[in-house]
């Protein structure tokens, strides 16, 4: 399964952008991108994903580097309520079940 | 209707014990998970099932033995479990679609789990 890298930890402003990176170099063509949180005391949740080209949603955008070898999550305007653990997570078509294995992750903390 | 509900939300169990966790969902997923997380801990999977088939179990100890009973049901069942299997248990659903020779799973929905202790 290919790995990827994230920092551990990241500090943000309220009403601020966060920008978290995610390294994946050992990424195949038909891996795709996905990015989870998980807010305290709850199950995590799926924020968005994407192949090659960004995305867009109501919560987030996703911008994949031309080679695929990094991508970044932006939250546009964070709220205290994004305080999460952002996981970047490789899910290939031709995995078996469509593993979801999650890294360690990277805690935002938000501050007021 | 997009939720994952699992029951019971808490358990304490003794390690003689044998119990159940269940997790249904009513959006016709046809892949379905258990996670085990410890505290300050990233998710790590346990089993994975596609249209009710075991397709994936990472090496788990034969104490955990999941079932799938239908589409919408995931049941955990556990006996003679040790204190170090305390955690919080997730399920998680996600559709399942055929791609050539591959299966593309969409976002996975994920309960707010059980908190299990073993004691």
């Amino acid at each position: 399964d290919a790995k990827t890298t994230q920092p551990n930890s990241m500090e943000s402003n309220e009403e601020e952008p966060v920008h978290l990176p995610c390294n994946h170099s050992t990424i195949s063509g038909t891996d795709y991108i996905h990015w989870y949180r998980q807010l305290p005391s709850q199950g995590p949740e799926y924020v968005i994903h994407g192949l090659t080209s960004n995305v867009n949603n109501r919560m987030a955008s996703l911008a994949i580097a031309e080679d695929r070898k990094s991508s970044t999550l932006i939250l546009h305007r964070a709220t205290l309520r994004d305080a999460a653990v952002y996981y970047c997570i490789l899910i290939g078509i031709y995995n078996q079940g469509g593993k979801l294995i999650f890294g360690q992750g990277t805690e935002l903390s938000v501050k007021p | 209707d997009t939720e994952v509900t699992q029951t019971p939300k808490h358990l304490v169990m003794g390690m003689t014990n044998k119990k159940s966790l269940k997790c249904e969902q009513h959006m016709g997923h046809r892949a379905m998970y258990w996670y085990k997380q410890k505290a300050k801990k990233p998710p790590e999977l346990m089993f994975v099932y596609s249209y009710e088939k075991l397709s994936i179990n990472e090496s788990v100890p034969s104490r955990f033995s999941p079932e799938c009973p239908n589409s919408s049901l995931l049941n955990l069942h556990l006996h003679a479990l040790q204190p170090e299997d305390s955690a919080l248990y997730l399920c998680a659903s996600s559709q399942a679609i055929t791609q050539g020779k591959g299966i593309m799973n969409t976002e996975a929905f994920f309960g707010q789990g059980t908190r299990l202790t073993v004691v």
